[in-house]
Order: structure tokens, then C-alpha cells, then sequence
């Protein structure tokens, strides 16, 4: 059964940092792996997404890597802001199910 | 706005009671896909849908019933809960399972 971990769960930075959080997975047989981000009480909104052939996606401010044979994906906030506070959440898909972790609470204070 | 809507936003109901939830994609999606998310737990797939065919039902008790009478639309009907289903419900879609999914706002149910 694949098991998601991401670390940390929890993260307060000031506002400008660099950021790089963790998301591990057990199970290396997937198709891709995405990451989402998560505002209180709602719904979630795709950031990326890496297909298992790929190395890394990028958009504006957000770099994610995958490393398919560790288990390990990486997403890089560059120059954070306080409108990048949110639950940041990663899942991989494998054969029509996607399996989630806990997620990174973020919040970036002025 | 993802495309994907879902209603009602906030639902209280007793255990007793019978309710429905209702998910709707605009955007020409083949799977869709019921999620619950609880605090403090990982967002926990539900049921899956490809081309209205179940594909997936994941240990979901019997209490909860889907229902996708197109490709456009997935339902999830309600009866005899317990306090315990008090969660976030989610509903997504993507073209194909796989893919990139797209959310919607959820439904915040709360069973007394």
C-alpha cells in the first residue's frame, strides 16, 4: 500500500525566504505525482503536475522535482510571500488512485 | 473558479436523516472523483469514476452511495450516518485518471 509523508508538517517563515518542502512515498510504481495547495475550508487548486518520465516542472515562483527510484519530490518556493500561506499538499497517482500526504501548513509572515 | 462546483456548501443533518450531495464538472472531464478529508487525517479517496463506470471503491462503508448518471455529474447520497462522517467532502474531476485533477469547494457536513 503507498504511504505519503510529507515534512515538515508545519512551517513559519518571514516573508522573502526560500523554501523547500519535503514529500516522501514508498511505492515507486506510479504515473505522476502532484502537488496542490489548500486555503482554510476550501478546496484544492493544482500547482503541479510531474509525469514519472519527468525530472522537474516549474511555474513562476514554484520549482518541484522528482527523484521516482528514492521515493522523493521536492517543491521550491522561491522569494515566499504571505499569499503563499496555505496547506501545501502532495499526492501520487498510481493506477486510478491517488494517495495523499498530511500536508505542509505554511505561513509566511510579513 | 476550477469548473467544478458543488452544492450544498454546508449540510447539517441527523443520523437518522437522508441528504444528497451534488457535483458538477464544466469542463469536459471523463473521471471524477469523491474525497473526504477529515482533521488531522490525509485527504481519503472515496470512489472514482471513469466514463461513468465505478472503477474504484475504496473500502467506503455502505452508507455512503455514489451515483454518476452522466459525465458531467456525481452524487453522493447520505443516510444513517454517524458523528464520525462529519468531515469536508471533495469532489474532482480530470480528463482521464491519471491526470490532473481539478477540485471543488467542498461540502462541510456536520452529522449530530
Amino acid at each position: 500500500k503507498q504511504e505519503v509523508t510529507q515534512i515538515p508538517a508545519a512551517l513559519s517563515v518571514p516573508e522573502g525566504e526560500n523554501l523547500v518542502l519535503n514529500c516522501s512515498f514508498t511505492d515507486s510504481a506510479i504515473y505522476n505525482l502532484q502537488w496542490f495547495r489548500q486555503d482554510p475550508g476550501k478546496g484544492l487548486t493544482s500547482l503541479l503536475l510531474i509525469q514519472s518520465s519527468q525530472r522537474e516542472q516549474t511555474s513562476g515562483r514554484l520549482n518541484a522535482s522528482l527523484d521516482k527510484s528514492s521515493g522523493r519530490s521536492t517543491l521550491y518556493i522561491a522569494a515566499s510571500q504571505p499569499g503563499d500561506s496555505a496547506t501545501y499538499l502532495c499526492a501520487v497517482i498510481g493506477s486510478y488512485i491517488p494517495t495523499f500526504g498530511r500536508g505542509t501548513s505554511l505561513i509566511v509572515h510579513p | 473558479e476550477t469548473g467544478v462546483t458543488q452544492t450544498p456548501r454546508h449540510l447539517v443533518m441527523g443520523m437518522t436523516n437522508k441528504k444528497s450531495l451534488k457535483c458538477e464538472q464544466h469542463l469536459g472531464h471523463n473521471a471524477m472523483y469523491w474525497y473526504k478529508q477529515s482533521a488531522k487525517k490525509p485527504l481519503e479517496l472515496m470512489f472514482v469514476y471513469s466514463l461513468e463506470e465505478r472503477v474504484e471503491n475504496n473500502s467506503v462503508p455502505s452508507r455512503f452511495s455514489p451515483e454518476c448518471p452522466n459525465s458531467s455529474h456525481l452524487f453522493l447520497h447520505l443516510h444513517t450516518l454517524q458523528p464520525e462522517d462529519s468531515a469536508l467532502y471533495l469532489c474532482a474531476s480530470s480528463s482521464h485518471t491519471a491526470d490532473t485533477q481539478y477540485f471543488g469547494p467542498g461540502t462541510r457536513l456536520t452529522v449530530l
